[in-house]
């Protein structure tokens, strides 16, 4: 059964500042992982698809990496802002229909 | 454009009434439907999916069922509310055979206070 661990679980920064959000999972026969925000009370928004052959994958200020075999990876987000302020989940799933969610990185930025 | 829609926004029940809760999908054909939910400090899971009219899959014993009685349209039921069924609960879509590079799509939510 996969697990996913993400580390921090909460995280409150300055604006400017250039972070890195952990994710780690057991299993690591997985299909893809995907990045997620939610927002307070909201419902998810996908941000990036790491597809299970990729190391990477980037979008705007956002870059996602994957280590299959170690079962790791890492969102990174670069000079963060107040707007980035939001709730990331990470989601390793083993096949196509079913995602696994890891606990999320409550992130605050403030101004 | 697809967009997924979820009603109620909120709602407020008492232990032992019904529950139904209503997804529905726009702009997609024949898709994947799911439920999912979020409880108080922890993580979101999956409760159930469905490939097809009439065909569902039950991740976890519990006491919710779920219906998908039209193809874009899904449903979370239950017949006796528990004061565990409180959370949060979101509906999601996804392309049916869907690749490896094609992800999920959720809505917006609906919060169930079981008092």
């Amino acid at each position: 059964k996969q697990e996913v661990t993400q580390i921090p679980a909460a995280l409150s920064v300055p604006e400017g500042e250039n972070l890195v959000l952990n994710c780690s999972f057991t299993d690591s026969a997985i299909y893809n992982l995907q990045w997620f925000r939610q927002d307070p009370g909201k419902g998810l928004t996908s941000l990036l698809l790491i597809q299970s052959s990729q190391r990477e994958q980037t979008s705007g200020r956002l870059n996602a990496s994957l280590d299959k075999s170690s079962g790791r990876s890492t969102l990174y987000i670069a000079a963060s802002q107040p707007g980035d302020s939001a709730t990331y989940l990470c989601a390793p799933p083993p096949d196509t229909d079913k995602l696994i969610f890891g606990t999320g990185t409550r992130l605050q930025v403030f101004p | 454009s697809q967009t997924i829609h979820q009603w109620p926004a909120t709602l407020v029940q008492p232990v032992g009434s019904p529950l139904s809760l209503e997804c529905t999908v726009e702009g997609t054909s024949n898709p994947n439907l799911y439920w999912y939910r979020q409880a108080a400090g922890r993580g979101l899971q999956l409760l159930f999916y469905s490939v097809g009219i009439g065909q569902i899959s039950s991740e976890v014993p519990q006491n919710l069922s779920a219906s998908r009685p039209q193809d874009r349209q899904f449903i979370l039921s239950s017949k006796k509310l528990l004061l565990s069924d409180s959370g949060f609960y979101l509906c999601a879509w996804s392309v049916r055979g869907g690749r490896a590079g094609e992800t999920q799509y959720f809505g917006p939510g609906t919060r169930l206070l079981v008092l």
